[in-house]
């Protein structure tokens, strides 16, 4: 049981160039999440995913596209990155579709930087 | 909207004294509160949550925390740290409608021999 994975760990780009990171669970879970996580800032919510088919917008979600590829895997696509894209970005799972009350299990992160 | 304060960005301490972190939050509705813990390089991981009920919740690795809802506050704290406690510490907030929680900026603790 790997819980929530993701890759790359790190990656470093060009201002413009686009990627992907990906993310998995291995838990069935139904929601998803991405985060970004910048000092001094927290965690901030950039889209989730509340069932395979749906996804929302979160706090901070321009520039940024998702895809809920099936109930495991949640990708998160950086079209034409820019340099205040960087951050390192954490993806998240949780048991149900919704309430909040959900306790939300964390990947290792992908640490980002655009040059 | 919901916002939550960490008041202490750094907390330094020895190792085996106590500590407290504090958390602020506001809302409009009734809340669920969490606090998480960030190790080096690692992602976050659930210490523990105030969900209704008792309003002295106990974590993992002996801490607890307290839901004040006349001061909207939910302090976290631990009688006595170990060097392993060394850390970045989160406090979130949520509530029966959303779906994604609200995080504060951040404690590091930073437990010293």
């Amino acid at each position: 049981n790997a819980g929530v994975t993701q890759t790359p760990k790190f990656q470093v780009l060009k201002t413009g160039q686009s990627m992907t990171l990906q993310c998995a669970q291995d838990m069935n879970h139904n929601s998803m999440y991405w985060y970004r996580q910048d000092p001094g800032m927290g965690l901030r919510l950039i889209y989730y995913s509340a069932s395979e088919g749906t996804t929302d917008k979160g706090e901070v979600p321009n520039g940024y596209n998702v895809s809920r590829l099936n109930k495991r895997e949640f990708s998160l696509r950086l079209e034409s990155a820019a340099p205040s894209q960087t951050s390192v970005y954490f993806c998240a799972s949780s048991e149900t579709g919704g309430g909040g009350a959900d306790t939300q299990y964390f990947g290792p992160g992908t640490r980002l930087t655009v040059l | 909207a919901q916002s939550v304060t960490q008041l202490d960005s750094q907390v330094p301490v020895f190792e085996e004294a106590p500590v407290e972190l504090r958390c602020n939050y506001s809302s409009s509705v009734s809340v669920y509160l969490f606090w998480y813990v960030q190790y080096p390089n690692q992602g976050l991981q659930l210490l523990l949550k105030y969900l209704s009920g008792s309003t002295l919740v106990k974590g993992i690795n002996g801490f607890e925390a307290e839901f004040n809802k006349s001061q909207t506050s939910f302090h976290l704290r631990k009688p006595s740290v170990h060097i392993s406690d060394t850390a970045e510490y989160f406090c979130a907030v949520s509530d029966p409608g959303r779906r994604a929680l609200t995080f504060g900026s951040g404690t590091r603790l930073q437990v010293q021999p």
